[in-house]
Protein backbone atom coordinates (compact mmCIF):
# COMPACT_ATOMS: atom_id res chain seq x y z
CA UNK A 1 0.00 0.00 0.00
CA UNK A 2 2.07 3.05 -1.02
CA UNK A 3 2.34 6.00 1.94
CA UNK A 4 1.52 9.57 2.02
CA UNK A 5 2.71 10.88 -1.17
CA UNK A 6 3.86 14.43 -0.85
CA UNK A 7 5.74 16.92 -3.79
CA UNK A 8 8.34 18.53 -4.23
CA UNK A 9 10.55 17.42 -1.80
CA UNK A 10 12.37 19.96 -1.81
CA UNK A 11 11.90 23.31 -3.19
CA UNK A 12 14.44 27.08 -2.50
CA UNK A 13 12.36 30.06 -3.94
CA UNK A 14 12.88 33.81 -3.07
CA UNK A 15 10.69 35.62 -0.42
CA UNK A 16 7.73 37.14 -1.83
CA UNK A 17 7.60 34.39 -4.13
CA UNK A 18 4.83 32.37 -4.09
CA UNK A 19 5.04 28.53 -3.63
CA UNK A 20 2.79 25.77 -3.17
CA UNK A 21 3.01 21.97 -1.62
CA UNK A 22 1.27 18.89 -3.27
CA UNK A 23 -0.35 16.06 -0.96
CA UNK A 24 -1.42 12.80 -2.02
CA UNK A 25 -3.33 10.71 1.34
CA UNK A 26 -3.52 7.03 1.73
CA UNK A 27 -6.65 5.88 -0.06
CA UNK A 28 -9.49 5.98 2.06
CA UNK A 29 -8.30 8.07 4.29
CA UNK A 30 -11.03 10.89 4.53
CA UNK A 31 -9.08 13.11 7.82
CA UNK A 32 -5.96 15.00 6.17
CA UNK A 33 -3.24 17.43 8.31
CA UNK A 34 -0.86 19.57 7.41
CA UNK A 35 1.84 20.69 9.82
CA UNK A 36 5.10 22.95 9.87
CA UNK A 37 8.28 22.06 11.12
CA UNK A 38 10.80 24.50 11.98
CA UNK A 39 14.54 23.30 12.46
CA UNK A 40 14.54 21.47 16.06
CA UNK A 41 11.24 21.40 17.05
CA UNK A 42 8.05 19.09 16.21
CA UNK A 43 5.33 19.89 14.04
CA UNK A 44 2.82 21.96 14.61
CA UNK A 45 -0.82 21.58 13.21
CA UNK A 46 -1.43 23.90 10.06
CA UNK A 47 -4.61 22.75 9.35
CA UNK A 48 -7.09 19.45 9.32
CA UNK A 49 -9.48 18.36 7.01
CA UNK A 50 -12.03 16.14 7.22
CA UNK A 51 -12.98 15.25 4.15
CA UNK A 52 -13.20 18.38 2.06
CA UNK A 53 -14.38 20.33 5.29
CA UNK A 54 -11.61 22.10 7.01
CA UNK A 55 -12.51 21.72 10.57
CA UNK A 56 -8.99 23.07 12.57
CA UNK A 57 -7.30 25.82 10.78
CA UNK A 58 -6.70 27.47 14.00
CA UNK A 59 -3.06 27.85 13.47
CA UNK A 60 -3.43 28.88 9.46
CA UNK A 61 -1.66 32.41 9.00
CA UNK A 62 -4.46 33.48 7.08
CA UNK A 63 -2.56 36.40 5.76
CA UNK A 64 -0.65 34.55 3.36
CA UNK A 65 -1.42 31.29 3.75
CA UNK A 66 -4.00 28.79 1.58
CA UNK A 67 -5.09 25.08 1.47
CA UNK A 68 -7.42 23.12 -0.44
CA UNK A 69 -8.60 19.91 -0.61
CA UNK A 70 -11.14 20.08 -3.24
CA UNK A 71 -12.30 16.74 -3.96
CA UNK A 72 -11.75 15.11 -0.42
CA UNK A 73 -8.92 13.16 -1.54
CA UNK A 74 -5.53 15.14 -2.35
CA UNK A 75 -4.83 18.50 -0.96
CA UNK A 76 -2.71 21.60 -1.52
CA UNK A 77 -1.18 24.12 0.50
CA UNK A 78 0.23 27.78 -0.70
CA UNK A 79 2.00 30.45 0.83
CA UNK A 80 1.96 33.98 -1.23
CA UNK A 81 4.00 35.54 -0.42
CA UNK A 82 6.40 33.76 0.85
CA UNK A 83 8.53 35.20 4.10
CA UNK A 84 12.22 34.26 5.38
CA UNK A 85 10.52 32.96 8.45
CA UNK A 86 8.57 30.43 6.46
CA UNK A 87 11.43 28.11 5.74
CA UNK A 88 10.82 24.76 7.38
CA UNK A 89 10.21 21.34 6.67
CA UNK A 90 5.88 21.15 5.60
CA UNK A 91 4.37 17.96 6.70
CA UNK A 92 1.09 16.11 5.56
CA UNK A 93 -0.43 13.08 7.35
CA UNK A 94 -3.61 11.63 6.76
CA UNK A 95 -5.94 9.00 9.29
CA UNK A 96 -8.71 6.89 8.91
CA UNK A 97 -11.33 9.64 10.21
CA UNK A 98 -13.13 9.88 13.24
CA UNK A 99 -11.98 7.49 15.46
CA UNK A 100 -8.62 6.98 13.97
CA UNK A 101 -5.85 6.39 16.55
CA UNK A 102 -2.82 7.06 14.10
CA UNK A 103 -1.79 9.58 11.84
CA UNK A 104 0.50 8.46 9.03
CA UNK A 105 3.06 11.18 7.16
CA UNK A 106 4.48 12.10 3.95
CA UNK A 107 8.57 12.76 3.77
CA UNK A 108 7.50 16.49 3.78
CA UNK A 109 8.98 18.99 1.97
CA UNK A 110 11.76 21.41 2.83
CA UNK A 111 11.34 24.80 1.89
CA UNK A 112 14.30 27.44 1.69
CA UNK A 113 13.38 31.12 1.37
CA UNK A 114 16.26 33.03 0.19
CA UNK B 1 -3.90 19.06 26.59
CA UNK B 2 -1.65 18.06 29.17
CA UNK B 3 2.29 19.36 28.53
CA UNK B 4 4.85 16.44 29.03
CA UNK B 5 8.53 16.91 29.54
CA UNK B 6 10.93 14.56 28.31
CA UNK B 7 14.78 14.64 28.06
CA UNK B 8 16.39 16.50 25.33
CA UNK B 9 18.42 13.56 24.76
CA UNK B 10 19.74 9.98 25.47
CA UNK B 11 22.16 7.37 24.42
CA UNK B 12 21.78 3.52 24.24
CA UNK B 13 24.34 0.84 23.12
CA UNK B 14 23.03 -1.52 20.33
CA UNK B 15 21.38 -4.85 21.71
CA UNK B 16 20.15 -2.94 24.83
CA UNK B 17 16.89 -1.85 25.80
CA UNK B 18 16.29 1.79 25.21
CA UNK B 19 13.95 3.24 28.14
CA UNK B 20 12.53 6.46 27.47
CA UNK B 21 10.79 8.69 30.10
CA UNK B 22 7.88 10.57 29.87
CA UNK B 23 6.10 13.01 32.23
CA UNK B 24 2.88 14.43 32.10
CA UNK B 25 1.70 15.38 35.80
CA UNK B 26 -0.89 17.26 34.69
CA UNK B 27 -2.64 14.49 32.60
CA UNK B 28 -6.39 14.30 32.50
CA UNK B 29 -8.50 10.84 33.30
CA UNK B 30 -9.43 11.13 29.32
CA UNK B 31 -6.31 12.29 27.82
CA UNK B 32 -4.69 8.92 26.06
CA UNK B 33 -0.46 9.40 25.73
CA UNK B 34 0.96 8.39 22.55
CA UNK B 35 4.41 8.27 21.37
CA UNK B 36 5.71 8.77 17.98
CA UNK B 37 9.25 9.18 16.92
CA UNK B 38 11.00 10.79 13.66
CA UNK B 39 13.64 9.68 11.70
CA UNK B 40 16.17 12.10 10.42
CA UNK B 41 14.33 13.36 7.06
CA UNK B 42 11.41 11.32 7.13
CA UNK B 43 7.87 12.31 8.29
CA UNK B 44 6.85 10.95 12.28
CA UNK B 45 6.09 7.57 12.79
CA UNK B 46 3.43 6.02 15.81
CA UNK B 47 4.36 3.70 17.97
CA UNK B 48 2.06 3.08 20.35
CA UNK B 49 -0.66 4.66 22.65
CA UNK B 50 -2.37 4.10 25.78
CA UNK B 51 -4.81 5.23 28.35
CA UNK B 52 -4.06 3.44 31.87
CA UNK B 53 -2.50 -0.30 30.98
CA UNK B 54 0.56 -1.09 29.93
CA UNK B 55 0.81 -1.89 25.97
CA UNK B 56 3.11 -3.85 24.17
CA UNK B 57 2.93 -4.38 20.37
CA UNK B 58 5.95 -5.32 17.95
CA UNK B 59 7.45 -1.99 17.98
CA UNK B 60 7.63 -0.95 21.84
CA UNK B 61 6.10 -1.65 24.91
CA UNK B 62 4.12 1.24 27.12
CA UNK B 63 4.72 1.51 30.80
CA UNK B 64 2.33 4.08 32.53
CA UNK B 65 2.41 4.22 35.79
CA UNK B 66 -0.60 4.07 38.01
CA UNK B 67 -1.04 7.60 39.09
CA UNK B 68 -0.21 8.47 35.58
CA UNK B 69 1.45 11.24 35.54
CA UNK B 70 4.57 9.35 33.94
CA UNK B 71 5.34 6.47 31.18
CA UNK B 72 8.18 4.71 29.57
CA UNK B 73 8.59 3.99 25.74
CA UNK B 74 10.92 0.84 25.94
CA UNK B 75 12.45 -0.50 23.06
CA UNK B 76 13.67 -4.20 23.67
CA UNK B 77 16.55 -4.63 21.75
CA UNK B 78 17.74 -1.42 20.24
CA UNK B 79 19.16 -1.41 16.85
CA UNK B 80 21.11 1.73 15.08
CA UNK B 81 17.83 2.07 12.95
CA UNK B 82 16.08 3.20 16.25
CA UNK B 83 18.28 6.18 16.27
CA UNK B 84 15.55 8.97 16.16
CA UNK B 85 13.34 11.40 17.77
CA UNK B 86 10.87 10.11 20.14
CA UNK B 87 8.00 12.43 20.84
CA UNK B 88 5.74 11.55 24.26
CA UNK B 89 1.90 13.53 23.20
CA UNK B 90 -1.09 13.65 25.47
CA UNK B 91 -4.38 13.67 23.60
CA UNK B 92 -7.54 14.51 25.10
CA UNK B 93 -9.30 13.05 22.26
CA UNK B 94 -7.90 9.69 22.21
CA UNK B 95 -7.76 9.89 18.46
CA UNK B 96 -4.97 10.67 16.65
CA UNK B 97 -7.33 13.98 15.26
CA UNK B 98 -5.31 16.01 18.10
CA UNK B 99 -1.61 15.59 18.37
CA UNK B 100 0.87 18.69 20.00
CA UNK B 101 4.29 17.45 19.40
CA UNK B 102 6.83 19.04 22.13
CA UNK B 103 10.61 19.28 21.13
CA UNK B 104 11.26 14.79 21.75
CA UNK B 105 14.24 13.28 22.88
CA UNK B 106 17.12 12.68 20.46
CA UNK B 107 17.87 8.75 21.07
CA UNK B 108 21.37 7.88 20.02
CA UNK B 109 21.92 3.88 19.34
CA UNK B 110 25.51 3.10 19.52
CA UNK B 111 27.88 0.32 18.53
Amino acid sequence: EAGVVQSPRYKIIEKKQPVAFWCNPISGHNTLYWYRQNLGQGPELLIRYENEEAVDDSQLPKDRFSAERLKGVDSTLKIQPAELGDSAVYLCASSLGRGSTEQFFGPGTRLTVL
Amino acid sequence: DAKTTQPPSMDCAEGRAANLPCNHSTISGNEYVYWYRQIHSQGPQYIIHGLKNNETNEMASLIITEDRKSSTLILPHATLRDTAVYYCIVSVTGTASKLTFGTGTRLQVTL
